[in-house]
């Protein structure tokens, strides 16, 4: 069975631009999650989908962050435009939402993004 | 809110035991859980242990939780190379879905 797959693994952007991020969740897994590691900070949540309805999206900095799960498959993170204090490591995670160990969470290797 | 702490750095040699030590403030998780980031890799779930549970053992690794003090900590028997790595301590947010990390502890391990 195939983990969470995340990419780009890595994304260089100058200040200004677009970048959007995409996650692939364990198949099945109706929970997906979005986190993100700034540098010499805590790991932080961001936001979480049950299949394709945002549950809970109170970590979300700003506006410029869109995140979206059409279909209750994969989903995608842009950030439009970003800034500097964008970057850091962005992780996505799954998890069943149903049955035993519902709410244990699979993370992603991650997208290192870097904002020029 | 929620707060998790751990100690940022240990070190011990090959063959040693490891013990990383982590609290939290709030205890309404349900599970709370040990996740490893080796260099250049993502969060791997190492274990977990359900929050009526004392101790949990796993192989090499013990996990031992004390409600009272609101107290985690993870021990690695017969420390290796191999486990040098980062190792994230998490609990739940109050709403059950939302994790919240420590810093994470930096493993190093000499030979």
């Amino acid at each position: 069975e195939a983990g969470v797959t995340q990419f780009p693994s890595h994304s260089v952007i100058e200040k200004g631009q677009t970048v959007t991020l995409r996650c692939d969740p364990i198949s099945g897994h109706d929970n997906l999650y979005w986190y993100r590691r700034v540098m010499g900070k805590e790991i932080k949540f961001l936001l979480h989908f049950v299949k394709e309805s945002k549950q809970d999206e109170s970590g979300m900095p700003n506006n410029r962050f869109l995140a979206e799960r059409t279909g209750g498959t994969y989903s995608t993170l842009k950030v439009q435009p970003a800034e500097l204090e964008d970057s850091g490591v962005y992780f996505c995670a799954s998890s069943k939402g149903r049955g035993a160990s519902k709410n244990i969470q699979y993370f992603g290797a991650g997208t290192r993004l870097s904002v020029l | 809110g929620e707060d998790v702490e751990q100690s940022l750095f240990l070190s011990v040699r090959e063959g040693d035991s490891s013990v990383i030590n982590c609290t939290y403030t709030d205890s309404s998780s349900t599970y709370l859980y040990w996740y490893k980031q080796e260099p250049g890799a993502g969060l791997q779930l190492l274990t977990y242990i359900f929050s009526n549970m004392d101790m949990k053992q796993d192989q090499r690794l013990t996990v031992l939780l004390n409600k009272k003090d609101k107290h985690l900590s993870l021990r690695i028997a017969d420390t290796q190379t191999g486990d040098s790595a980062i190792y994230f301590c998490a609990v739940a947010d109050q709403a059950g879905t939302a994790l919240i990390f420590g810093k994470g502890t930096t493993l190093s391990v000499s030979s």
